[in-house]
């Protein structure tokens, strides 16, 4: 299978701030990557698909890039309601898999 | 307007077989690239894909339950589901059904509220 380790774990940042999360694939994914938020109590949403396509629906700030094994998830202007818990997700191989998670909180 | 609702018997005992009914609309699995997946949810493991079903009837499971799980679908009824057997304590999780479609690089693009399963004797 391929692993999927995602950084960092846990991160607050204030409002209005630029934060990026980090995604690196145990082997070349070619961009088969999505990224999904999930808000307390509620289920997984995609945000991104493809590395850094935007789902229909999600706000411009949030924007995702890399190739190969390395991925990120930018979020610019943080608003109150992205606190949420982003996991990052290969489409590449069969079985597809999921990062651990990263908590972002407010500081 | 797509959605889908999962439904399960919430609890139950170790060694029996969990099945869950996944209700959708907004979409056909008898569409060409449809595809309703199960993902299940635990604090211990995370996110973990657990099966597909295709429009065509392909079906894929994750290697590390196979032999166990069993996913199926009622095109007419618009419901897909998803049979766990020898079920444990380490399968106590919330379970998600997911629509995915072709191109696959699209991911789990809706994703039903998930139905908490706990495992206990």
């Amino acid at each position: 299978d391929i692993q999927m380790t995602q950084s960092p774990a846990s991160l607050s940042a204030s409002l209005g701030e630029t934060v990026t999360i980090e995604c690196l694939a145990s082997e070349d994914i070619y961009s088969n990557l999505a990224w999904y938020q999930q808000k307390p109590g509620k289920s997984p949403q995609l945000l991104i698909y493809y590395a850094n396509s935007l789902n229909d629906g999600v706000p411009s700030r949030f924007s995702g890039s890399g190739s190969g094994t390395q991925y990120s998830l930018k979020i610019n202007s943080l608003q109150s309601e992205d606190v949420s818990i982003y996991f990052c997700q290969q489409n590449y191989d069969s079985p597809p898999t999921f990062g651990a998670g990263t908590k972002l909180e407010l500081k | 307007q797509v959605t889908l609702k999962e439904s399960g018997p919430g609890i139950l005992q170790p060694s029996q077989t969990l099945s869950l009914t996944c209700s959708f609309s907004g979409f056909s699995l008898s569409t060409y690239g449809m595809c309703v997946g199960w993902i299940r949810q635990s604090s211990g493991k995370g996110l973990e894909w657990l099966a597909n079903i295709w429009w065509n009837d392909d079906k894929y499971y994750n290697p590390s339950l196979k032999n166990r799980l069993t996913i199926s679908k009622d095109t007419s009824n618009n419901q897909a589901f998803l049979k766990i057997t020898n079920m444990d304590t380490a399968d106590t999780a919330t379970y998600y059904c997911a629509r995915r479609e072709l191109p696959g690089y699209r991911g789990f693009d809706y994703w039903g509220q998930g139905v908490m399963v706990t495992v206990s004797s």
